[in-house]
Parts: C-alpha cells; sequence; structure tokens
C-alpha cells in the first residue's frame, strides 16, 4: 500500500500569499496518478487537480499540481479568504487507492 | 449537474448492521464503476470499496473485507454498502463517489455524505 504523507499540518498565510502544500509517497505513483482535494469545514471533498497536473472543470487557474514519481505539490498562487479549506491528495496509480491525512489552510 | 444522494446512516450498537443507499441521477449510471469512502471525525479519507459499471467485480479495503458488502442496481441508478459486524472504528461519514468508466479512479463526484455511528 502507498502511503502518502503530507505536510505542513496546518498553513496559516495572509491573503494574497502563495500557498505550496506537500504530497510524498512511499513509492512511486504510477503514472503520476495523483489527484488533490478541496474540503470545506461540513463539506463533501471537491476535486481540484488529477493526473498530478490537470484541473479539474471549473477550477481557477491560481490552482495548480506538479510533480512526478514520489514527490507532488499544489500551488494555490494567490490565496484567497474562501480557500480556507483542507486539502487532500489522493493516488490511484495502485490498489488500494489512499489518501494522504491533509493540509489545513488558515487566513492569518 | 451530478447529483448522489446517500441515506441510511444512524446510530448502530457494536455488531450491528446498518445498510447506506446512494441515489445518482442527471448522469448514464450503468456506464461508471460507483465507490464508497469514508471519513472518520476529524480525520482524513479512507477508500472503503468500489464497484464496476455492471456490478460484476468488487473491491474491499482490508479493513472491512468479509464485514461490508457493495452491490449496485442499474435499474434503480442505486448503489448501496451493506455493512454487518460493526465496530467502533467504522464510525464515520460514508459518501459515495463516482468513479471512472475503467480503472482506478479520481472522484469528480462526491455525494453529501451519512454519517454512520458505532456506539452503544
Amino acid at each position: 500500500e502507498i502511503v502518502l504523507t503530507q505536510s505542513p499540518g496546518t498553513l496559516s498565510l495572509s491573503p494574497g500569499e502563495r500557498a505550496t502544500l506537500s504530497c510524498r509517497a512511499s513509492q512511486s505513483v504510477s503514472s503520476n496518478y495523483l489527484a488533490w482535494y478541496q474540503q470545506k469545514p461540513a463539506q463533501a471533498p471537491r476535486l481540484l487537480i488529477y493526473g498530478a497536473s490537470s484541473r479539474a472543470t471549473g477550477i481557477p487557474d491560481r490552482f495548480s499540481g506538479s510533480g512526478s514519481g514520489t514527490d507532488f505539490t499544489l500551488t494555490i498562487s494567490r490565496l484567497e479568504p474562501e480557500d480556507v479549506a483542507v486539502y487532500h491528495c489522493q493516488q490511484y496509480g495502485s490498489s488500494p487507492l489512499t489518501f494522504g491525512g491533509g493540509t489545513k489552510v488558515e487566513i492569518k | 449537474e451530478v447529483q448522489l444522494l446517500e441515506s441510511g446512516g444512524g446510530l448502530v450498537q457494536p455488531g450491528g448492521s446498518l445498510r447506506l443507499s446512494c441515489v445518482a441521477s442527471k448522469f448514464s449510471f450503468s456506464t461508471y464503476n460507483m465507490d464508497w469512502v469514508r471519513q472518520a471525525p476529524g480525520k482524513g479519507l479512507e477508500w472503503v470499496s468500489g464497484i464496476t459499471n455492471g456490478g460484476d467485480k468488487t473491491y474491499y479495503a482490508d479493513s472491512v473485507k468479509g464485514r461490508l458488502t457493495i452491490s449496485r442496481d442499474n435499474s434503480k441508478n442505486e448503489v448501496y454498502l451493506q455493512m454487518d459486524s460493526l465496530r467502533a472504528e467504522d464510525t464515520a461519514v460514508y459518501y459515495c463517489a463516482r468513479g471512472l468508466v475503467a480503472g482506478r479512479p479520481y472522484y469528480e463526484y462526491w455525494g453529501q455524505g451519512t454519517l454512520v455511528t458505532v456506539s452503544s
């Protein structure tokens, strides 16, 4: 099973700042099948990125994904108040599907 | 817009059973694989189970194998999760999620979730 480790646990930034979230895999993720989700309190997750770098439909271009192999990054170029949420990574390159523990993004 | 609506959650004693349902609409249900993903209170997401579009293949996380059973009825656009021999560690919000037509999925569409609480 691939273990995904997300860091930092919590990220506290000011509006307009750049947020960089990390997702590290215990082994290489096949075909870079890595997705990112945003989850606001009491809501279901929302798909942001799939295939490591492809934005899902309707996702603002301030969200971008990068990386390959075992190291992946979600970047929010200019943080907005509505971006306050927990962000999860997920690998779907091998079974079982696994998720990271999440990074909480807060606004200062 | 794709819709997924779960129901059937509630409070159950350890060792008890529940059946979750998820009704889908606004897409060709029989074309897509379907999954259940859960989230324990204050914790991360955990994939639980998946079923192929025709219902011929099912998949389970080791933590639930032998206790949870996924099934679907394409004539009703519904997917189910039969939960038996429930344990305290099964307490979570259970989400129904649409997979892909083929292959291991990422999830573009999720239901709103249904809470299962296992406690005496």
